[in-house]
C-alpha cells in the first residue's frame, strides 16, 4: 500500500529554537496536510497544501508542498512549550479518492 | 472544527464479545472514516464511507464492519473482539479534502 516516510521520529529541543520535519513518498500526491495531536485528543489540522511548490504559513508554522509532489516539510519557528505533541503529515495520493495516507508521526518535546 | 463526537470515549471489554463504537457528525459531511492508532504506526484506515449505505474497506479492515444509515452517524463494529484490537479509534469526516477528527475512543480488550 501507500507509505509516507516521516522524519525525525522524535525531537527534543530548547524553547526558542526552530524545528523542521518532513515527509517523503515514492508516489505523487495531490494534497499534503499537517496535523498536530495533543495527548488524549484527536489530530487537529494545522496546514493544508494543494499545489506543487505552495508555501503556506499559519502563525509560527510554515509548510511547503514539494515541487516533485513527493514530499512536504513543516517548520516551526521559535518553539514554545505548548508546541509539545505529535505532528503527523498526511497525503492524498493520485487515484486514491478521498482517502489519506498518514506518516508515523514526529514526537516533539520542548525543554523550557 | 467540525462537530464530531465519538462514544464511548473509553471501553474495556473481554475477548470474544462484540463491540460497537459510534461516530456522530453535525456538519453534513459526505465522507466519514474510521482509523486506529497504535504506537509507531500513525493512523491506519479501517473502513470509510462515501455516502449513506456506501462503505468500503481500508488497509486494516479484517475483524471490523461498519454501517452508515444516516449522514451523521457512522458505526464501527468489532464482531468478536481480540486483544490485537486494543487501540485508540478515531473517526473523521470531510466534505472532500481535509479531514476533521473526533476525540477518539480508547478500547481495551482483555
Amino acid at each position: 500500500g501507500q507509505q509516507l516516510n516521516q522524519s525525525p521520529q522524535s525531537m527534543f529541543i530548547q524553547e526558542g529554537e526552530d524545528v523542521s520535519m518532513n515527509c517523503t513518498s515514492s508516489s505523487i500526491f495531490n494534497t499534503w496536510l499537517w496535523y498536530k495531536q495533543d495527548p488524549g485528543e484527536g489530530p487537529v489540522l494545522l496546514i493544508a497544501l494543494y499545489k506543487a511548490g505552495e508555501l503556506t504559513s499559519n502563525g509560527r508554522l510554515t509548510a511547503q508542498f514539494g515541487i516533485t509532489r513527493k514530499d512536504s516539510f513543516l517548520n516551526i519557528s521559535a518553539s514554545i512549550p505548548s508546541d509539545v505533541g505529535i505532528y503527523f503529515c498526511a497525503g492524498q495520493p493520485l487515484g486514491y479518492g478521498n482517502k489519506l495516507v498518514f506518516g508515523a508521526g514526529t514526537i516533539l518535546r520542548v525543554k523550557s | 472544527d467540525a462537530g464530531i463526537t465519538q462514544s464511548p470515549r473509553h471501553k474495556v471489554t473481554e475477548t470474544g464479545t462484540p463491540v460497537t463504537l459510534r461516530c456522530h457528525q453535525t456538519e453534513n459531511h459526505r465522507y466519514m472514516y474510521w482509523y486506529r492508532q497504535d504506537p509507531g504506526h500513525g493512523l491506519r484506515l479501517i473502513h470509510y464511507s462515501y455516502g449513506v449505505k456506501d462503505t468500503d474497506k481500508g488497509e486494516v479492515s479484517d475483524g471490523y464492519s461498519v454501517s452508515r444509515s444516516k449522514t451523521e452517524d457512522f458505526l464501527l463494529t468489532l464482531e468478536s473482539a481480540t486483544s490485537s484490537q486494543t487501540s485508540v479509534y478515531f473517526c473523521a469526516s470531510t466534505p472532500g479534502g481535509e479531514q476533521f477528527f473526533g476525540p477518539g475512543t480508547r478500547l481495551t480488550v482483555l
